[in-house]
Order: C-alpha cells, then structure tokens, then sequence
C-alpha cells in the first residue's frame, strides 16, 4: 500500500469558495511536499514543510504538518476556475540508501466558474 | 536549462518485449527517480538513485531495472513488457540534501501501452 492516503478523494466547488484536502501518512518523514498536476501532465511542486514546521503559507496556500497525527493538509483560499487540477501529497524519508520520496492516491479539485 | 527530459513520449509494446526508457537532467541534481501512474491514481515509486552508481528499489520494482552511470542520466529498462505496466512513467530529479530543498522536477512523462 502507498505511504500516504489523501482526503476526499475528489472535491468540487464554487470559484471564490476555499478548498481544503488533507493527507496522511504511516513513517516518520523529513519533510512533506505537495505537488499539482494538470491533466495529462507532469507534477509541478507547489510547497514544501519540514518535519519541525507546523504551518507554512505561500500566496494562496497555506499547509499545516501535525507529526504526532502524521498529518496534513492544504488550503486553497479564494478559489480560481485555473486551480482545477489534481493535487498529491508527497513524504520525504531519509533512508539508509538515501532520501525516498512516495505519493498519496491524490485529490482531483474542480472549481466552477 | 532543459530541465528533466523523458523520451520516447508514447510507446506501444508487445509482451514480452524489451525497451529502455529514457531520462536525462541538466541541473547537476543527485537524486532521480521512476514512478509510474495509473488512471486514477497517485505515483507509485518504482526505483530512485542518490548518485551515480547507487540505486535502490521503491514499492513496485519487479519487471524493472534501473543503472546510474552518470549524475545526468537514469534510464529504466523493461525485461519483460507485461499489460500490467501500461502506465504513464515519469522522471523527477531533486537536489538530495534538504539544505538546497528537496523539490522534485518531473519530466513530461511517457505513455507506454503494451498488448
């Protein structure tokens, strides 16, 4: 099974309403990356947060990271008909073998006009 | 700056074929890694490199092999093409110290079909 599972799965909302979609995960991470990708396209990274941050924002994102819940989640504020996409999460363990990077299943976000 | 490059963009196999994926990077990155996609859902991991000459194996590593002989390069070599891997591939490349942030960058994927 992947090392992370997102929440809700798909989410569908008003242009201007906020979108919020949460991840978590099973082993003690470095840091947590989440990453857009439009449709049938490559990832694009939208922002990182280290293990020993609790909040992190970055225009209209704003991430929260809860490592004793093993948790996080997104929040797209004001949202845009161009933030349609679907959005994943990522964990960074540091491994013995060196740094492992893996995804959750992902939220497909729609936002009406 | 190219960025991560992937060729061939589509390809379409016939099981029990063999063929190598390519993917290069030009921004001097340690870590490379394969995922692929399936419709639906999230990238599963399938082999990553920290350096040239060190790979390891991620969630779904049978029927792939990976080498790293030069920081740029990471091709990923099907043994055995099964209809189980048609997928999408990607490539992604970050620096490895969380220092320089460890931000990936994914090529534009290849889209593999195999009857």
């Amino acid at each position: 099974s992947q090392q992370g599972e997102e929440d809700p799965q798909a989410l569908s909302i008003q242009e201007g309403e906020n979108a919020t979609m949460n991840c978590s995960y099973k082993t003690s991470i470095n840091n947590l990356q989440w990453y857009r990708q439009n449709s049938g396209r490559g990832l694009v990274h939208l922002i990182l947060i280290r293990s020993n941050e609790r909040e992190k924002h970055s225009g209209r994102l704003r991430v929260t990271l809860d490592t004793s819940k093993k948790s996080s989640s997104l929040l797209i504020t004001a949202s845009r008909a161009a933030d349609t996409a679907s959005y994943f999460c990522a964990m960074l363990e540091i491994k013995a073998a060196g740094n492992k990077l893996t995804f959750g299943g992902g939220t497909r976000v729609l936002v009406k006009p | 700056n190219a960025g991560v490059t992937q060729t061939p963009k589509f390809q379409v196999l016939k099981t029990g074929q063999s063929m190598t994926l390519q993917c290069a990077q030009d921004m001097n990155h340690e870590y490379m890694s394969w995922y692929r996609q399936d419709p639906g859902m999230g990238l599963r991991l399938i082999h990553y490199s920290v350096g040239a000459g060190i790979t390891d194996q991620g969630e779904v590593p049978n029927g792939y092999n990976v080498s790293r002989s030069t920081t740029e390069d990471f091709p990923l070599r099907l043994l055995s093409a099964a209809p189980s891997q048609t997928s999408v591939y990607f490539c992604a490349s970050s620096y490895l110290t969380s220092g320089r942030g460890n931000e990936q960058f994914f090529g534009p994927g290849t889209r593999l079909t195999v009857l």
